[in-house]
């Protein structure tokens, strides 16, 4: 247990869908991620909150929709994926954004899209 | 960002020591060092980190090459546990990189028993 979790662990959705993903942490930290991680290629970055505010982008298509209500929660509101968006997406959060700050991972949700 | 080259995958018996290496000759003075490894099905977990100076934790021990081009992680005493994809990544501890994380292919550390 890193104290991050994710919800749903596993999701299957049509391309027309709207599902959200839910990463929660209990460390009393100001920083959150998503991170995704496809077959055969490295985790990417996607989104970087920092004390709630959004200060990363990694040029993520809009059909990704991130949402930070609060230093504890993170979401990524998905629409009209496509099945390329098929996935494991990780959350994690850390102490802060700063370079040096151990980040804790959650299980991650594991996505497909048909 | 600064770049990392490792070996797709290593072997090593259980209770033997295992080194990791890791090239960053580009690095840069404002770059940290860190080491995450990804056990199979869960979230990567951070190992260990430095700047220049050797470094040990109940995990791991880092040791960085003195022109800091290149890095080991040593696991003293390989188990079963510790096979994993191990990550060596450069943090940029200038401007607002904000924790950036940015992940190769690592390596596929396979212990053997």
């Amino acid at each position: 247990e890193t104290g991050v979790t994710q919800t749903p662990r596993h999701l299957v959705m049509g391309m027309t869908n709207k599902k959200s993903l839910k990463c929660e942490q209990h460390l009393g930290h100001n920083a959150m991620y998503w991170y995704k991680q496809s077959a055969k290629k490295p985790l990417e970055l996607m989104f970087v909150y920092n004390f709630k505010e959004q200060t990363e982008n990694n040029s993520v298509p809009s059909r990704f929709s991130p949402e930070c209500p609060n230093s504890s929660h993170l979401f990524l509101h998905l629409h009209t994926l496509q099945p390329e968006d098929s996935a494991l997406y990780l959350c994690a959060s850390s102490p802060s954004g700063n370079y040096n700050n151990e980040q804790f991972f959650g299980p991650g949700t594991r996505l497909t899209v048909l | 960002d600064a770049k990392t080259t490792q070996p797709n995958s290593m072997e090593s018996n259980e209770e033997e020591p295992v080194h990791l290496p890791c090239n960053h000759s580009t690095i840069s003075g404002t770059d940290y060092i860190h080491w995450y490894r990804q056990l199979p099905s869960q979230g990567p977990e951070y190992v260990i980190h430095g700047l220049t100076s050797n470094v040990n934790n109940r995990m791991a021990s880092l040791a960085i090459a003195e022109d800091r081009k290149s890095s080991t992680l040593i696991l003293h005493r390989a188990t079963l546990r510790d096979a994993a994809v191990y990550y060596c990544i450069l943090r940029d501890r200038s401007g607002t990189s904000y924790g950036k994380l940015t992940f190769g292919q690592g390596t596929i550390l396979t212990v053997h028993p």
